[in-house]
């Protein structure tokens, strides 16, 4: 079945640096999505890719998805405070049968 | 975005008896939901998915006569904790779509605490 690892489990930056986590899938996938949740909150949507290859950006958030569609990044230019949470990618795949499953997550500190 | 409303968002019951969380799409007809477990610091743990009309698929390790889930109508689905253990304390979230694959939505959750 989907094996999917992400990378780090957690990160600590000084506002202002960057940051990146990684979603990396044993199988090829299908597309993928991204959410945020903030401490005590519920997961928020925050994009979906499709193509093999694909870049979509929101302001200072960047998600790639990798060319041959295994792996996934979503990469923070300049944090603020205000990106603190956890960071989820949710892959699918065709054999997926309707599931919405979450990887394991990276939770990001961001230092004042 | 499609707003969904999930209740209660805590609750504290005594060992042994049964509490049902209640999830409502006030947005859009839900063709799937899902319940969700998570625990402190980890990541969401899919229990089942529903379809409204037809019987939730439970992922493997779930226990279906215990996590009873009832997808009634394409807004409303609820989970029963039946017979409830202390081990079944933990966050539960429930998340809706409107079509597969399609963006998900989610309850604020319920913090369940089994005394």
């Amino acid at each position: 079945g989907q094996q999917v690892m992400q990378i780090p489990q957690y990160q600590h930056v000084q506002e202002g640096e960057d940051f990146t986590t990684y979603c990396n899938s044993s199988t090829t996938l299908s597309n993928i999505q991204w959410y945020k949740q903030r401490p005590g909150g519920h997961p928020v949507f925050l994009i979906q890719l499709v193509k093999s290859g694909e870049v979509k950006k929101q302001k200072r958030l960047t998600f790639q998805f990798g060319e041959a569609k295994k792996n996934s990044s979503l990469h923070i230019t300049a944090t603020q405070t205000t990106d603190v949470g956890t960071y989820f990618c949710a892959p699918y795949s065709s054999g997926s049968a309707r599931q919405l499953t979450f990887g394991s997550g990276t939770q990001l500190t961001v230092l004042p | 975005g499609a707003v969904v409303s999930q209740h209660p968002s805590w609750v504290i019951c005594k060992s042994g008896t049964s509490v049902k969380i209640e999830c409502r799409s006030l947005d859009f007809q839900a063709t799937t939901m899902f319940w969700y477990r998570q625990f402190p610091k980890q990541s969401l743990m899919l229990m089942a998915t529903s379809n409204e009309g037809s019987k939730a698929t439970y992922e493997q390790g779930v226990e279906k006569d215990k996590f009873l889930i009832n997808h009634a109508s394409l807004t409303l689905s609820t989970l029963t904790v039946t017979s409830a253990h202390p081990e079944d304390s933990s966050f539960y979230i429930c998340g809706v779509q409107q079509g597969f694959g399609t963006e998900a939505f989610f309850g604020q959750g319920t913090r369940l605490t089994v005394v």
